[in-house]
């Protein structure tokens, strides 16, 4: 089946420093990408849509210039904690879909654990 | 605004009983409703899921359904084993077409013990 891989699995980064996650489709291209993260004890919220060659679409109260999107190619988005601060720890995960599938399947990565100290 | 709430948050179970997890929405105006496993710090797995025109869907042990107009959906899980622990997410899609038929809605899940 189709496989979402991100990196790194677990980070832990300095506040005020800028931390990268990347999400990659391993056997599929995969135009449209979508990030989420969850807090302690609560649910997964989408935080923005990532589109290949084009800007990420952001959620209501997600600040874009803070979490920088960037889906330069079928297989790679990239998702960057800028000037992360301690509020920002948290599991982020991305999914992806196969374009043009009839089965509306959504594939998800394993996730990635940021904590800022 | 969409919300989707799930009941009960926990559950401990003796291995193999019969089990049924509750999920709610509040908007009825969803494409699909999905029910995904998360085991501690890993990704999701997706187990069942139910286009807005159907009302079930069964994979071996399990057994999901759908009732769009109430805003309701359970997933009943037979004879559990311990292998079965782990957290239960419900999610919704947001629209019938487009990129929104991908963007989900999750429940904050419910996390399930199997005893041996």
């Amino acid at each position: 089946g189709a496989v979402v891989s991100q990196h790194p699995s677990r980070v832990i980064c300095k506040s005020g420093t800028s931390v990268k996650i990347e999400c990659r489709s391993l056997d599929f291209q995969a135009t449209t990408m979508f990030w989420y993260r969850q807090f302690p004890k609560q649910s997964l919220m989408l935080m923005a849509t990532s589109n290949e060659g084009s800007k990420a679409t952001y959620e209501q109260g997600v600040e874009k210039d803070k979490f920088l999107i960037n889906h330069a190619s079928l297989t790679l988005s990239t998702l960057t904690v800028t000037s992360a601060h301690p509020e920002d720890s948290s599991f982020y995960i991305c999914s992806a879909i196969i374009p043009g599938s009839s089965e509306n399947t959504i594939y998800f990565g394993e996730g990635s654990w940021l904590t800022v100290v | 605004k969409q919300e989707v709430t799930q009941i009960p948050a926990a559950l401990s179970v003796p291995e193999g009983e019969n089990l049924v997890l509750n999920c709610s929405f509040t908007d009825s105006a969803i494409y699909n409703l999905q029910w995904f496993r998360q085991d501690p710090g890993k990704g999701l797995t997706s187990l069942l899921l139910i286009q807005s025109s159907q009302r079930e869907q069964t994979s071996g042990r399990l057994n999901a359904s759908l009732d769009k107009s109430s805003g309701r959906s359970t997933l009943y899980i037979a004879a559990s084993q311990p292998g079965d622990s782990a957290t239960y997410l419900c999610a919704v899609s947001r629209a019938y077409s487009g990129a929104g038929s991908y963007q989900l809605t999750f429940g904050k899940g419910t996390k399930l013990s199997v005893i041996p």
